[in-house]
């Protein structure tokens, strides 16, 4: 249960858009639909903000999408706002009813 | 409004026991299944453990296996976490988190810490 990789950090500008990569392996990322992100702002608990790696729960902004490429899966912000500034992590169904987490990647608006 | 409370967390040395409780409210807790989630100071999530909607069913994260316990008592809408032989590496917060049919943690509690010093 090797943990997913990503970027410890990303910045933009306000307006921008960001990309936030987050590599397994085809025994995770690339076997299955089901990566997660969660955002976690300082001191507060993850939140979920995308599901089987495309789809945004009700009441998450547009602005935020996911697409996966074979053993990577990518969340890109658009329209970057200083709300957005936040820790970051992906999360795939790992088979045999685990679930592995990224690192996490701080965002920073610049 | 769904809420999930944690509690038991505290400060406790290697070796000894410890159990954490999770108080779900505004929803049908026996519908669902029950994930526990970590972090620990200064880095990031870690999945513990998760058990089914009826209590039959429970996995755990290689870390934790043969040490802690994924348990429900769903006559009181609680999902508990005993953790034995704690290590030093146990520190961190516990986070609970309602499970949307094995695809994502769609709504997580505000967690509770454990220490584990000498």
């Amino acid at each position: 249960q090797s943990a997913l990789t990503q970027p410890a950090s990303v910045s933009g500008s306000p307006g921008e858009s960001i990309t936030i990569s987050c590599t397994g392996t085809s025994s995770d990322v690339g076997n299955y639909d089901l990566v997660s992100w969660y955002q976690q702002s300082p001191g507060q608990a993850p939140k979920l903000i995308i599901y089987e790696g495309t789809k945004r729960p009700s009441g998450v902004s547009n602005r935020f999408s996911g697409s996966k490429s074979g053993n990577t899966a990518s969340l890109t912000i658009s329209g970057l706002q200083a709300e957005d500034e936040a820790d970051y992590y992906c999360c795939s169904y790992a088979g045999r009813t685990t679930w592995v987490f990224g690192g996490g990647t701080k965002v920073t608006v610049l | 409004q769904v809420q999930l409370v944690e509690s038991g967390g505290g400060v406790v040395q290697p070796g000894m026991s410890l159990r954490l409780s999770c108080v779900v409210s505004g929803l049908a807790f026996n519908g669902y299944g029950m994930h526990w989630v970590r972090q620990a100071p200064g880095k990031g999530l870690e999945w513990v453990a998760v058990i089914s909607y009826g209590g039959d069913s429970k996995y755990y994260a290689d870390s934790v296996k043969g040490r802690f316990t994924i348990s429900r008592d769903n006559s009181k809408n609680t999902l508990y976490l005993q953790m034995n032989s704690l290590r030093v590496e146990d520190t961190a917060v516990y986070y609970c988190a309602k499970d949307d049919d094995l695809i994502a943690f769609d709504i997580w509690g505000q967690g509770t810490m454990v220490t584990v010093s000498s």
